[in-house]
């Protein structure tokens, strides 16, 4: 157990509000990340944060911010959610010293955008 | 671009039967993933091969990797049902980032 949690782990919203989804770590580690998966796709990168207020873009990054204001959080927002943002959500990070070692996923957020 | 391919998508096989997962991308790597997926639930770490020739095994599964031939394979052996799982590899292309294919839904029928 990698010590990940994910907040809310499902959640149920409209077209056009502001969704937030929190990642939390108790490991310190540098890099954490968003993903998305959606069937036929695989896991698609969002955003990646490599350290305090470090972030950067993904594969799939638009209609998405981030932030990470403390190595324990961070955090990913849908400004304006779309249908086609319904997916479910995963947040991983890595350990070691080297960035990609290995990753540990969390459990997921299944996000539903009516 | 920088790709991942995994073949097959979807795998039926009998207990007690060997088959093979094969993971190919697009450029240069010597870096790469296997994952685990049960169904509804999150990704599980299996294998990390980290040079050309590496072999990695657990139990009924053994992952190896070809760098020259950009290839990995994850060989299954003598499947038993716990073995059904969605299954995928993941690809550092020198990027801070993973790429990962489309995965494999393997499903073991007694």
């Amino acid at each position: 157990d990698a010590g990940i949690t994910q907040s809310p782990r499902h959640k149920v919203t409209e077209t056009g509000t502001p969704v937030t989804l929190r990642c939390h770590q108790t490991e310190n580690h540098r890099y954490m990340y968003w993903y998305r998966q959606d069937p036929g796709h695989g896991l698609r990168l969002i955003h990646y944060s490599y350290g305090v207020k470090d972030t950067d873009k993904g594969e799939v990054s638009d209609g998405y911010s981030v932030s990470r204001s403390k190595t324990e959080d961070f955090l990913l927002t849908l400004e304006s959610a779309t249908s086609s943002q319904t997916s479910v959500y995963f947040c991983a990070i890595s350990s070691g010293l080297m960035s990609l070692e290995t990753q540990y996923f969390g459990p997921g957020t299944r996000l539903l955008v009516l | 671009e920088l790709k991942v391919e995994q073949n097959p998508l979807f795998l039926s096989m009998q207990e007690g039967k060997n088959y093979t997962i094969y993971c190919n991308y697009s450029t240069t790597s010597d870096r790469l993933y296997w994952y685990r997926q049960d169904p509804g639930k999150s990704l599980e770490s299996l294998f990390v091969l980290l040079s050309n020739g590496a072999v990695k095994q657990e139990g009924r599964l053994m992952a190896s990797l070809d760098t020259k031939a950009r290839l990995s394979t994850l060989h299954i052996t003598a499947a038993v049902h716990d073995l059904s799982a969605t299954y995928f590899c993941a690809v550092d292309f020198g990027n801070e980032k993973l790429t990962f294919g489309t995965g494999t839904r393997l499903t073991i029928i007694p």
